[in-house]
């Protein structure tokens, strides 16, 4: 079964230094990989995505992802974190559809603090 | 870009009382549009997938007699929570999937807050 793991389910970082946020999924096929962020009581924004070629990603708002087969995995990356990233962000697998896909199965989440 | 809104932003009914959130695609068509669940710091859950001039399909042990999904056009998605009770309050979020361009995206309305006192 498709699943998407995030083994950080909070972390804290100062404002200024590297994030990476990890995921790794369990899909058989190629997937189509997301990562999400979503402030309180506020929808889902996307931040990158990857559905084939170029397997490190550039998002919006500086993050970057890399697709990693190998390792079935898909972190996020910012290089120096600001005090508006702290919010809630989810790693997504697509899934369900031949050359497509149908259902969005997420992670847990991984809360990200920022200190000033 | 491709917009989904959903209405009411949020919404407080009594215990017993239905209340119907709508979803719609502003810009594209949607034969397929999803429902979503999410309980306070937990992640997404999906409910259902609404299908446009067809029934919805269901997850496994969502209710479909308690959660009513009706796809009657292909912008517009509803879902009527019927004879809510507190445990039904939640963050319900819409996504509508673009059928027309590969790898047919699905894009997230801004999500209904509800709460049933």
């Amino acid at each position: 079964a498709q699943s998407v793991t995030q083994p950080d389910i909070h972390i804290t970082v100062s404002e200024g230094a590297s994030l990476e946020l990890r995921c790794n999924y369990s899909y058989g096929a190629t997937p189509y990989l997301f990562w999400y962020v979503q402030s309180p009581g506020q929808g889902l924004q996307l931040l990158l995505k990857y559905f084939s070629g170029d397997t490190l990603v550039q998002g919006i708002k500086g993050f970057e992802a890399e697709f990693k087969r190998s390792q079935s995995s898909f972190n996020l990356r910012k290089p120096s974190v600001h005090w508006s990233d702290a919010a809630e962000y989810f790693c997504a697998v697509g899934a369900g559809l031949t050359g497509g896909y149908n259902k969005l199965i997420f992670g847990a989440g991984t809360r990200l603090a920022v200190h000033p | 870009g491709a917009v989904v809104s959903q209405h009411p932003s949020w919404v407080i009914c009594k215990s017993g009382t239905s209340v119907k959130i709508e979803c719609r695609s502003l810009d594209f068509q949607a034969t397929t549009m999803f429902w979503y669940r999410q309980f306070p710091k937990q992640s997404l859950m999906l409910m259902a997938t609404s299908n446009e001039g067809s029934k919805a399909t269901y997850e496994q042990g969502v209710e479909k007699d308690k959660f009513l999904i009706n796809h009657a056009s292909l912008t517009l998605s509803t879902l009527t929570v019927t004879s809510a009770h507190p445990e039904d309050s939640s963050f319900y979020i819409c996504s509508a999937r673009d059928d027309v361009t590969f790898p047919y995206e699905q894009y997230f309305g801004p999500g209904t807050r509800l709460t049933v006192t």
